[in-house]
């Protein structure tokens, strides 16, 4: 139990383009949803925290235009990088915090790399 | 402010036992979590500490010390495949987590 999935899993776009992220809990329903940034070989920074049907909370220094989060049910929340720009290529991880039991534990996705060229 | 320090890297050997320690410094806390992550993938959940003591699943235990701030991840009978970056990760009433910076373990035959 307890999976989350990411789509896609890789992407490579141009430089001006917008990519769409989807995150979604499969067998359990998530409260809330996390996004995180990754660069290689450091820890997870978190970008942003989504609930559903309300909007999401953007840490600091995160720019809420450009990185729109969307969180349409409790099984599903999607990050769309507009007008993508290389700084931009990262490893992007999501994860689920469920409704019913251990609602500490958060359970994450497989990530989404993306190079923007 | 809030800050989580964990050893960068660390090395050990297959078949040894090894310890990789977390110190916390935050403003409240509900519970510290340890997770495994091996290039590229996602972190995948290994221990979740709210009390202090040691809490033991098969090869890896966890411990925590609230007063001293301090949990470490013990790892049993190394194999190759523990070669991964081990996160700490505290919790303090938002349910979001503060991650420490990540250790590198490298497992050598």
């Amino acid at each position: 139990g307890a999976v989350v999935s990411q789509h896609p899993s890789r992407v490579i776009c141009k430089s001006g383009t917008s990519v769409k992220i989807e995150c979604r809990s499969l067998d359990f329903q998530a409260t809330t949803m996390f996004w995180y940034r990754q660069f290689p070989k450091k820890s997870l920074m978190l970008m942003a925290t989504s609930n559903e049907g309300s909007k999401a909370t953007y840490e600091q220094g995160v720019e809420k235009d450009k990185f729109l989060i969307n969180h349409a049910s409790l099984t599903l929340s999607t990050l769309t990088v507009t007008s993508a720009h290389p700084e931009d290529s990262s490893f992007y991880i999501c994860s689920a915090r469920p409704v019913e039991g251990e609602r500490e534990t958060q359970y994450f996705g497989p990530g989404t790399r993306l190079l923007v060229l | 402010g809030q800050n989580i320090d964990q050893p960068t890297e660390m090395t050990a050997t297959e078949g040894a036992i090894v310890q990789i320690n977390c110190t916390y410094q935050t403003s409240g806390f509900n519970g510290l979590f340890w997770y495994q992550q091996h290039a590229g993938e996602a972190p995948t959940f290994l221990s979740y500490n709210v009390l202090d003591g040691l809490e033991e699943k098969g090869r890896f235990s966890s411990f925590l010390s609230r007063s001293k701030g301090y949990s470490y991840l013990l790892l049993k009978e190394l194999q190759m495949k523990d070669s991964a970056s081990y996160l700490c990760a505290v919790t303090s009433g938002t349910y979001k987590y503060i991650f420490g910076t990540g250790t590198r373990l490298k497992v050598l035959a």
